[in-house]
């Protein structure tokens, strides 16, 4: 089946700019979605369709996707976007959805 | 807005059948999305256990559909997921979600609204 892989953890200062990838074969030709999820919390949409927002989701959060790799990238972090982050698609070879390992955003 | 509650026990004996509920409020099942399980296992990362349109329509995850079954009341407004055989590897929160979007393939829908999740331990 598609394996998706993220980086198990990324760590950033406050202000800086964070970027995520979520790595997969050919992952440019599919739609990627990106989910935050806060300790104890259910996850939260942050990035849809590659690239679009949910309302009430800071601009600070935008996503890409090309060749091999989908990035979510978040800039001016700040202490409350600690969490962890994980990239899902479709993977229409095996018919299921698929969720890549998460990737655990430390905020320094 | 449309939320979701999970219900069902939250201890399971290994080699029985896990039983959850998804309730839907705030909005009609019977609309144009698909409504999905996902479960993370203590410390671990997201699974995807399958999905189910309100026609009755259903996808599962292979590597779980032997034992899945996922329903719909669309007089109740909710859906059910029910796990059989189960063992410790299937303790985990599991969430129930709704599958929305704008492009023509449901396949490319994306989760928009979770529940809460409920944790579901299996042990004697």
């Amino acid at each position: 089946s598609y394996v998706l892989t993220q980086p198990p953890s990324v760590s950033v200062a406050p202000g800086k700019t964070a970027r995520i990838t979520c790595g997969g074969n050919n992952i440019g030709s599919k739609s990627v979605h990106w989910y935050q999820q806060k300790p104890g919390q259910a996850p939260v949409l942050v990035i849809y369709y590659d690239s679009d927002r949910p309302s009430g989701i800071p601009e600070r959060f935008s996503g890409s996707n090309s060749g091999n790799t989908a990035t979510l990238t978040i800039s001016r972090v700040e202490a409350g976007d600690e969490a962890d982050y994980y990239c899902q698609v479709w993977d229409s070879s095996s018919d299921q959805r698929v969720f890549g390992g998460g990737t655990k955003l430390t905020v320094l | 807005q449309v939320q979701l509650q999970e219900s069902g026990p939250g201890l399971v004996k290994p080699s029985g059948t896990l039983s959850l509920t998804c309730a839907v409020s705030g909005g009609s099942i019977s609309s144009s999305n698909w409504w999905s399980w996902v479960r993370q296992p203590p410390g671990k990362g997201l699974e995807w256990i399958g999905e189910i349109y309100h026609s009755g329509s259903t996808n599962y995850n292979p590597s779980l559909k032997s034992r899945v079954t996922i329903s719909v009341d669309k007089s109740k407004n909710q859906f059910s997921l029910k796990l059989s055989s189960v063992t410790a590897a299937d303790t985990a929160v599991y969430y129930c979600a709704r599958l929305t979007g704008t492009a023509p393939d449901y396949y490319y829908y994306y989760m928009d609204v979770w529940g809460k999740g409920t944790t579901v331990t299996v042990s004697s």
